[in-house]
C-alpha cells in the first residue's frame, strides 16, 4: 500500500532532549516537507527537500534540522526541543515538487515538551 | 500564492451532495485549485484538484468557475465519515517549491 509513515505517533519529552521524528514514504517520491500544525495558524511548512541531499528552509525552520541520505526518508531533528515546539507534527511526499502532483500527508506526529 | 475565502462551516444531511464553495478572486493562470480534507486530528487527505476545467474522482468533482475566480467542491452522497474541515487552497506551480498553504478551512457535519 502507498503510505506516509511516522514515527513516533505521540511522544512526551523534556526540555533540551534531543529528538528524531522519522517520516518514510514507499512511493519513489522526489519531493517531501515537514509541517507543523498548531491551533489557529494551520499548517506551515518547516522543511522541504527535493531530492536526496537538496534540502531548504521552509517558513518555521528555527529549531529544526532535517537530512535526506536516502529518497525515502527524511527524518526531523530537533536538536533541543522546547515548550513552544510543542505541535503535531506532519510529513508529506509528491512525485516532485511541481504544483500538479498531489502531495500526500503521513498520519502525524503528537509531540509535547515539557 | 493566491488566497482563498471559505464560509466557517456548513451542513447537510447524509445521503445528499454537499456543495462546498470557494472563492480564489485573485488566482492567476498558473496556479492549481486543490482541495484537502482533515478529519479530526489526522493527517489532510487529499481530495481532488485542478487548474482550469472540471474534474471528477471516486471521492468528488470539482467545478472551477469559467473565470476561475470561484470552485465547488462535490461530495455526491455525503456520509457521516466525511464530517471533516475541508481545505480549499490555491498552489502555483513555481518549479520550486511549491508548498501547500493551508487555511481556516471549512467545517462539514454531516447530519443522520
Amino acid at each position: 500500500e502507498a503510505q506516509v509513515t511516522q514515527n513516533p505517533r505521540y511522544l512526551i519529552t523534556v526540555t533540551g532532549k534531543k529528538l528524531t521524528v522519522t517520516c518514510s514514504q514507499n512511493m519513489n517520491h522526489e519531493y517531501m516537507s515537514w509541517y507543523r500544525q498548531d491551533p489557529g495558524l494551520g499548517l506551515r511548512q518547516i522543511y522541504y527537500s527535493m531530492n536526496v541531499e537538496v534540502t531548504d528552509k521552509g517558513d518555521v525552520p528555527e529549531g529544526y534540522k532535517v537530512s535526506r541520505k536516502e529518497k525515502r526518508n527524511f527524518p526531523l531533528i530537533l536538536e533541543s526541543p522546547s515548550p513552544n515546539q510543542t505541535s503535531l507534527y506532519f510529513c508529506a511526499s509528491s512525485l516532485d515538487q511541481r504544483a500538479y502532483n498531489e502531495q500526500f500527508f503521513g498520519p502525524g506526529t503528537r509531540l509535547t515538551v515539557l | 500564492d493566491a488566497k482563498t475565502t471559505q464560509p466557517t462551516s456548513m451542513d447537510c444531511a447524509e445521503g445528499r451532495a454537499a456543495n462546498l464553495p470557494c472563492n480564489h478572486s485573485t488566482i492567476s493562470g498558473n496556479e492549481y485549485v486543490y482541495w484537502y480534507r482533515q478529519i479530526h486530528s489526522q493527517g489532510p487527505q487529499y481530495i481532488i484538484h485542478g487548474l482550469k476545467n472540471n474534474e471528477t474522482n471516486e471521492m468528488a468533482s470539482l467545478i472551477i468557475t469559467e473565470d476561475r475566480k470561484s470552485s465547488t467542491l462535490i461530495l455526491p452522497h455525503a456520509t457521516l465519515r466525511d464530517t471533516a474541515v475541508y481545505y480549499c487552497i490555491v498552489r502555483a506551480d513555481t518549479g520550486a517549491n511549491s508548498k501547500l498553504t493551508f487555511g481556516k478551512g471549512i467545517t462539514l457535519s454531516v447530519r443522520p
